[in-house]
C-alpha cells in the first residue's frame, strides 16, 4: 500500500543550527514527491517538489530536499533555521497514474528556540 | 492569476446540521480534489473531480457527505447531519489536465467547527 512516514511528530532546533526532517515512503515506482509548510490555522504552502532529474531540489525560503531512491526517502533540509520557521511540515508522495492524488504523512511540528 | 479559493474560512455550526463549502479552482484547471485535515494529522484525500465527472471517492468519504462539480468549474462539499468527527479543515486543490507532473495547488482551506 502507498503510504509516507515521518517519524518525527516533534522537532525542537535553536535558532541558526541546522535542520533535517525525515520522510520516508512506500510506493511501487518512483512517485512525485512535494514538501509542504502550514502555520496554525493556515493552508498549505508548497516548499519544493520533485519530479525527475537531479535528486537535490532546491525550494524556497532557503530549504532542500534530497530523493534517495535506494532509502525510499525524500528528507527535507535546512542549514540554518530562522525563529519564523517554527511550523508544522508535510510530507507528501503524488501518484504518478489515475487520479494523481496525494498522500500525506502526519507531519513533523518544529519549534525553534531563540 | 488568481489561486484557488474557498468559502467560507470559517464555519461554526450545530451537531444535526447541514453545511455546505464551496471551491473555485484556477480557471481552466480540469481536476479538483478535495482533502480532509483532522487536528494533528496530515490532509487525508476524499475525492476527484475530472471536469465535472466524480471519478473517485474515498472511503472516508460517508453517506452523509456529497460533492459535485455540476458545470466543471467550482465544486460545493455538503455534508449532512453533521457530527462533531466532522470538525477539520477541508481543503481543495486543482491542476490542470494533462500537465506532465499533475501539481496540485491549494486553497486556503475551510475549517469546520461542529458543537
Amino acid at each position: 500500500a502507498q503510504s509516507v512516514t515521518q517519524p518525527d511528530i516533534h522537532i525542537t532546533v535553536s535558532e541558526g543550527a541546522s535542520l533535517e526532517l525525515r520522510c520516508n515512503y512506500s510506493y511501487g515506482a518512483t512517485p512525485y514527491l512535494f514538501w509542504y509548510v502550514q502555520s496554525p490555522g493556515q493552508g498549505l504552502q508548497l516548499l519544493l517538489k520533485y519530479f525527475s532529474g537531479d535528486t537535490l531540489v532546491q525550494g524556497i525560503k532557503g530549504f532542500e530536499a534530497e530523493f534517495k531512491r535506494s532509502q525510499s526517502s525524500f528528507n527535507l533540509r535546512k542549514p540554518s533555521v530562522h525563529w519564523s520557521d517554527a511550523a508544522e511540515y508535510f510530507c507528501a508522495v503524488g501518484a504518478t497514474s489515475g487520479t494523481y492524488k496525494y498522500i500525506f504523512g502526519t507531519g513533523t511540528r518544529l519549534k525553534v528556540l531563540a | 492569476d488568481t489561486g484557488v479559493s474557498q468559502n467560507p474560512r470559517h464555519k461554526i455550526t450545530k451537531r444535526g446540521q447541514n453545511v455546505t463549502f464551496r471551491c473555485d479552482p484556477i480557471s481552466e484547471h480540469n481536476r479538483l480534489y478535495w482533502y480532509r485535515q483532522t487536528l494533528g494529522q496530515g490532509p487525508e484525500f476524499l475525492t476527484y473531480f475530472q471536469n465535472e465527472a466524480q471519478l473517485e471517492k474515498s472511503r472516508l468519504l460517508s453517506d452523509r457527505f456529497s460533492a459535485e462539480r455540476p458545470k466543471g468549474s467550482f465544486s460545493t462539499l455538503e455534508i449532512q447531519r453533521t457530527e462533531q468527527g466532522d470538525s477539520a479543515m477541508y481543503l481543495c486543490a486543482s491542476s490542470p489536465l494533462g500537465s506532465r507532473n499533475n501539481e496540485q495547488f491549494f486553497g486556503p482551506g475551510t475549517r469546520l467547527t461542529v458543537l
